[in-house]
């Protein structure tokens, strides 16, 4: 079965302390995954993905397929950090459609 | 990047009645947009996947009669509450895929969101 899981509905951590938001998946083919954040009273936006392998406001995410795993880390957690983050997984069916898996995502405070 | 707007971004109508909310594609042609809903503690249903000119395909347990879906253009998808009930108060967003920058990365691009309010 194709999923994605966010083990984690809230996650508190103080400012300048590293944060790890954990998100496995199951899915047969290649895997192509994202991180969604929305911030509060703002619309859902990409994070980053990782084909692009980037680091965006200073979040990383690198895809272990060993483990299935596409964690977002963060070294030192700023408050404007706060969001909800959700970990994504892009399906394609046989006919080449591709519709997003999502996780149920994960609550982040970041405290000062 | 690509914008995707949403409207009305509040409603507030009466049980029984019917509610369109409109999602536009403003910069780029949509060719496929997905209407999804965030339910209380954030987790976000996928209901249907909308593809332009053809019907929309519905998520297992999303009712089609109810909530009724048109892609009439690259740039616009509708979505049609009808007969509203209560329980169908939720926050509706839509999201669109199409061919912004000429390739398709796999990323969406979300509306603002519509705050469905049936009393």
């Amino acid at each position: 079965a194709q999923r994605v899981t966010q083990p984690e509905k809230l996650l508190s951590v103080f400012k300048g302390a590293p944060v790890e938001l954990k998100c496995n998946y199951s899915y047969s083919g290649s895997p192509e995954l994202f991180w969604y954040v929305q911030y509060s009273r703002q619309r859902l936006q990409l994070l980053l993905r990782h084909i692009s392998r980037e680091s965006i406001k200073g979040f990383t995410a690198d895809l272990n397929k060993g483990e299935t795993s596409f964690h977002l880390k963060k070294p030192f957690a700023q408050e404007e950090d706060s969001a909800m983050y959700y970990c994504a997984l892009n399906r394609v069916n046989a006919g080449n459609n591709r519709k997003l898996i999502w996780g149920l995502g994960t609550s982040l405070a970041v405290n000062p | 990047g690509a914008v995707v707007s949403q409207h009305p971004s509040r409603v507030i109508c009466k049980s029984g009645t019917s509610v369109k909310i409109e999602c536009r594609s403003l910069d780029f042609q949509a060719t496929t947009m997905f209407w999804y809903r965030q339910f209380p503690k954030k987790s976000l249903m996928l209901m249907a996947t909308s593809n332009e000119g053809s019907k929309a395909t519905y998520e297992q347990g999303v009712e089609k009669d109810k909530f009724l879906i048109n892609h009439a253009s690259l740039t616009l998808s509708t979505l049609t509450v009808t007969s509203a009930h209560p329980e169908d108060s939720s926050f509706y967003i839509c999201s669109a895929r199409g061919l912004a920058g000429g390739s398709n990365t796999g990323e969406l691009f979300f509306g603002e969101g519509s705050r469905l309010t049936v009393l």
